[in-house]
Formats: structure tokens, sequence, C-alpha cells
């Protein structure tokens, strides 16, 4: 079955740390990849997104993430962590070429320690 | 620039009560999807609808919801006799092909409690 794995539910770092938020994907072909984020009771900000090309994209406050296409994987990073970057972080992917509509992971919650 | 926009952004309703929700999408977008998000999980996708057609339905969708989008704007999404496992956030995302490589676009949400 099509499907999106964050591994991790849970992770704290430091502020001023880096950071590597995982996803895998399980599709027959590259999805198209995105990774959203969601402070507490609002709805999902677009970070960033990977259609095809560059597997390094640069997003929005700073965070990147990269295809990998031997690992089905797109992990999201970022070099230093503010604190107010904790929130809750989903990657999603839409199969290329079937349905448009998201498949989402199960969220990673990150929290920043001062 | 506005976003999507959802209302209300909070409803409590008792079980058994008809609720209805509404979203605005971007205005220059022609789709528009629903996803629903229970605590500690990613949104699951509902239904999508390109203009005023309703192309996709989720098996989660059951009968007791039905969504619309009669001039190809807005959309409501209603949820007849609630039941307390309706209990969820609701999104509305929309997104355009031509605008923007069809990048969902997702607004505040409504947050429905059933008691």
């Amino acid at each position: 079955a099509q499907s999106v794995t964050q591994p991790d539910i849970h992770i704290t770092v430091s502020e001023g740390a880096s950071l590597e938020l995982r996803c895998n994907y399980s599709y027959g072909a590259t999805p198209y990849l995105f990774w959203y984020v969601q402070s507490p009771g609002q709805g999902l900000q677009l970070l960033l997104k990977y259609f095809s090309g560059d597997t390094l994209v640069q997003g929005i406050k700073g965070f990147e993430a990269e295809f990998k296409r031997s690992q089905s994987s797109f992990n999201l990073r970022k070099p230093s962590v503010h604190w107010s970057d904790a929130a809750e972080y989903f990657c999603a992917a839409i199969l290329t070429g079937g349905g448009n509509k998201l498949t989402f992971g199960t969220g990673t919650q990150l929290k920043v320690e001062l | 620039d506005t976003g999507v926009s959802q209302n209300p952004r909070h409803k409590i309703t008792k079980r058994g009560q008809n609720v209805t929700f509404r979203c605005d999408p971007i205005s220059e977008h022609n789709r528009l999807y629903w996803y629903r998000q229970t605590l500690g999980q990613g949104p699951e996708f509902l239904t999508y609808f390109q203009n005023e057609a309703q192309l996709e339905k989720s098996r989660l969708l059951s009968d007791r919801f039905s969504a619309e989008r009669p001039k190809g704007s807005f959309s409501t999404l209603e949820i007849q006799r609630t039941e307390q496992g309706d209990s969820a956030m609701y999104l509305c995302a929309s997104s355009s092909p031509q605008v923007s490589t069809d990048t969902q676009y997702f607004g505040p949400g409504t947050r429905l409690t059933v008691l």
C-alpha cells in the first residue's frame, strides 16, 4: 500500500543545534513530496516541495530537504534551530500521475529546549 | 493575497445534530480539498473538487457526510447526525495547477467537538 512514514514521533533538540526529521515513502513511482508545519490549533503551512530536478530543495524559515531515490527518503533539515521552530512537522506525498490527494505521515512533534 | 479561510473556527455540538462548515479557497484556485485530522494523526483525505465537480471521495466519507461546491468557488461540508467519532479538525485546502504546480495551501481548520 502507498504510504508515508515518519519514524520519529517526538524529537527534542537544543536551540542552536542542527535538526533532521526523517520521512520515507512507499510508492511505485517517485511522488511529489512536501513538508508542512503545524502550530498548535492551526492549519498547515507549506515549508518546501519536491517535484523533480535538483534533489536538494530549499524552503522557508531556513529549512531544506533532500530527496534520495535509493532510500525512498525525503528528510527535512535545518542547521540551527530556533525556539520558534517548535511545532509539528508533516511529510506528505502525491503520487505522480495519480489522484491529487495528499497522503500524510503521522507527524513529528519537535520540542526545542532553551 | 488572501489565503484559504474556514468558518467557523470552532464548533461544539451534541450528538445527533447536523453541522455545516464553509471553506473559501484562494480566489484563483480551481481545486479544493477537504481533509480530516484527529488528535495525534496526520490529515486524511476526504474529498476533492475541480471547479464545481466532485472528482474523488474517500471511503472515510460516509453517507452522513456531504460536500458541495455549487459555483466552483466556496465549498461546504455537512455532517448529518453527528457522532462522537466525528470530533476532529476539518481542514480545507486549495490549489491550481496553472498557478503553483498544484501545491495545496491549507486554511486554519474547523475544530469540531461532538458531545
